[in-house]
């Protein structure tokens, strides 16, 4: 089946780390990503990693793969105001002639000061 | 900025009025899509175009109408709609349909209220 799980919420201290974390049943996937949502605006990609990685990093943000487990996590480094918005985990999965991307319900974080 | 823009950006309208979402890809890719996005639900895929051609229709309801007239253009067409469609529509497009080298870029949506 396709199913992506996320947390609705999160909230973290200033200058803490985040992770989020998402769980996926379909393992034909090969791509999975982060997308971050802020107040009021459209989805930006925040990064991506390829099924055959466990880790991939990119400046603050940590992308961790357990395939084995179907988990995918993001942490976010010295976690500031800014980072306050909605997270979508996704994977990537091929059907007809393009591809289609399922989404996770989302996690809302919230930095406190 | 994702080469991804969507009009208009915010839309008020009644139940028996009649009108299109627009969507423009600058990116040169070849497939298209529709996304609804609603309070407390996952993102649900509406329609897929891929070469202009319709690919996928995720059991969407008629008084939504899509058209693609060229690669580079989406529209979303609607009418009579429910106040239930309320909600943030999304455009997105990708480079081909191969598989696990397709990432899908999102324009910033069009927030859709129906009175």
């Amino acid at each position: 089946g396709e199913d992506v799980e996320q947390s609705l919420f999160l909230s973290v201290r200033e200058g803490d780390s985040s992770v989020i974390n998402c769980t996926y049943t379909d393992s034909s996937s090969t791509y999975l990503y982060w997308y971050k949502q802020e107040p009021g605006a459209g989805l930006q990609l925040l990064t991506y990693i390829f099924s055959n990685m466990d880790m991939k990093q990119d400046q603050r943000l940590t992308v961790l793969l357990n395939k084995k487990d179907k988990h995918l996590s993001l942490r976010i480094a010295d976690t500031q105001t800014g980072d306050s918005a909605i997270y979508f985990c996704a994977e990537n999965l091929q059907y007809s002639s393009a591809s289609k991307i399922i989404f996770g319900s989302g996690t809302r974080l919230s930095i406190r000061p | 900025e994702t080469g991804v823009t969507q009009t208009p950006r915010h839309l008020v309208m009644g139940m028996t009025n009649k009108k299109s979402l627009k969507c423009e890809q600058h990116l040169g890719h070849n497939a298209m899509y529709w996304y609804k996005q609603s309070a407390k639900k996952p993102l649900e895929l509406m329609f897929v175009y891929n070469f202009k051609e319709q690919t996928e229709n995720n059991s969407v309801p008629s008084r939504f109408s899509p058209e693609c007239p060229n690669s580079s253009h989406l529209f979303l067409h609607l009418h009579t709609l429910q106040p239930e469609d309320s909600a943030l529509y999304l455009c997105a497009s990708s480079l081909t349909g191969e598989l696990g080298k397709d990432t899908q870029y999102f324009g910033p949506g069009t927030r859709l209220t129906v009175l």
